[in-house]
């Protein structure tokens, strides 16, 4: 049963548009993270969080924006899609004191397509 | 430099072969270990922590080098549902950030 949830699953989008990709946990952990995934490819870091109100970039250029107002909630915007956008979008997050031993839980993913 | 590495295979093994894969890391003082399985077009989970003294859950064996800074993972009796991709984790020294290797893909042939 997953504790972190991701919606929507699938997107199909028009270039342009503003989308917002939302994450939610509900097992109270401190640090979520965004990542970008290819099929058959690397996972790469867009965005992390360590607490409410503390958000950084990741490896990753990305001209995605996100936010953490409240401590189970980590949404990442685009503001204008594009087709290079066109990827696998995984949410995470981890207990700091845990971490050491429990690693990562991801989301299922949005599937993200722009035409 | 890369902080993981791992060959990305792909390896392809019949059914009740032993296959290993080794991962390399840069920082000597990162913190974690761990290996995650990714089936496709999934999300990755977690396999097992891997530890200083070396740990065995079932079929799965993890080991960790920290001298020459590698660790690795050896199934036993593979089963075709094991077929997946492996993903070797890392962290930093303090732990807040995990490194991801690019995954060995793993396919048990009948």
């Amino acid at each position: 049963e997953a504790d972190i949830y991701q919606t929507p699953r699938y997107l199909v989008i028009g270039t342009g548009k503003k989308i917002t990709l939302e994450c939610s946990q509900t097992m109270g952990h401190d640090k979520m993270y965004w990542y970008q995934q290819d099929p058959g490819m690397e996972l790469h870091l867009i965005h992390y969080s360590y607490g409410v109100n503390s958000t950084e970039k990741g490896d990753l250029s990305s001209e995605s924006t996100v936010s953490r107002i409240r401590t189970e909630h980590f949404p990442l915007t685009l503001e204008s899609a594009r087709p290079s956008h066109t990827s696998q979008y995984l949410c995470a997050s981890s207990s700091h004191l845990a971490a050491a031993n429990y690693g990562y839980t991801f989301g299922s993913g949005t599937r993200l397509t722009v035409v | 430099r890369k902080e993981v590495e791992q060959d990305p295979g792909p390896f392809n093994v019949p059914e009740g072969a032993t296959v290993a894969f080794n991962c390399t890391y840069s920082n000597s003082a990162s913190q974690s270990f761990f290996w995650y399985r990714q089936d496709c077009r999934k999300e990755p989970k977690l396999l097992m922590s891997v530890y200083s003294s070396g740990n065995e859950d079932g079929r799965f064996t993890a080991q960790l080098n920290r001298a020459s800074q590698y660790i690795s993972l050896l199934i036993r009796d593979s089963k075709l549902s094991d077929s997946a991709t492996y993903l070797c984790v890392v962290t930093s020294n303090t732990g807040n950030q995990f490194y991801f290797g690019t995954g060995t893909s793993l396919t048990v042939i009948p």
